[in-house]
């Protein structure tokens, strides 16, 4: 139990394209789902948290009009990534947090995006 | 107040051998500490995690130390064995953060693990 997909796994795309990810909890519902950016060999950063119906809320120095989040329902979340560019270029993963009183966050197996 | 510092960055251990990593917190309203495993290209799977009511938790060849007085916590890795070759972040949060937290992990900088056959 507890799987989070992600879609694309991995895409490719032009500069100043818009490039979506979904980001779907399979098997559970989530209340909470995180949108996380990791650069090679680097931690993981959270960018925002996104819940169910709400708007989400950014991390410090993430710019939210660039990185769009929509969570519609209980078991998907997307980032749309707008006017991308070179320095976007990352690899991109989700986690979800299954409803009531847990802690633990189940993440999925994330997207890379690179932009030309 | 909200880093987690972990150590070491790179491990090499010998098959059959124990893997240690450390991680320090400063923010005492932390209370719960996970351990997550990530292989290149893929995203991060929970190991194994601990609430500050107890000082040792073990599931099968991973354990975690936890020290309340000191902020500290740490995962042994028993038996490491090849398959074990990944990076191991430790991770931080408070269970009920309320307003627009939601129980936002802090993650420690990761330790690239290597077992030697």
């Amino acid at each position: 139990g507890a799987v989070v997909s992600q879609h694309p796994s991995w895409v490719i795309c032009k500069s100043g394209t818009s490039v979506k990810i979904e980001c779907r909890s399979l098997d559970f519902q989530a209340t909470t789902m995180f949108w996380y950016r990791q650069f090679p060999k680097q931690s993981l950063m959270l960018m925002a948290t996104s819940n169910e119906g709400s708007k989400a809320t950014y991390e410090q120095g993430v710019e939210k009009d660039k990185f769009l989040i929509n969570h519609a329902s209980l078991t998907l979340s997307t980032l749309t990534v707008t006017s991308a560019h070179p320095e976007d270029s990352s690899f991109y993963i989700c986690s979800a947090r299954p409803q009531g009183p847990y802690n633990e966050q189940f993440f999925g197996p994330g997207t890379r995006l690179t932009v030309l | 107040q909200q880093q987690v510092k972990q150590s070491p960055q790179s491990l090499i251990v010998q098959k059959g051998g124990i893997s240690i990593i450390n991680c320090a917190y400063e923010n005492t309203a932390f209370d719960y500490f996970p351990w997550y495993q990530q292989f290149p290209g893929k995203g991060p799977a929970l190991l194994i995690a601990i609430r500050p009511d107890v000082s040792e938790k073990k599931e099968g060849r991973f354990t975690i130390s936890f020290n309340k007085s000191a902020k500290q916590f740490s995962l042994h890795i028993m038996d490491s064995q090849p398959g074990d070759s990944a990076t191991y972040f430790c991770a931080a949060s408070m269970i009920w953060a309320g307003g627009t937290s939601y129980g936002k992990l802090t993650f420690g900088q990761g330790t690239i693990l290597t077992v030697h056959p």
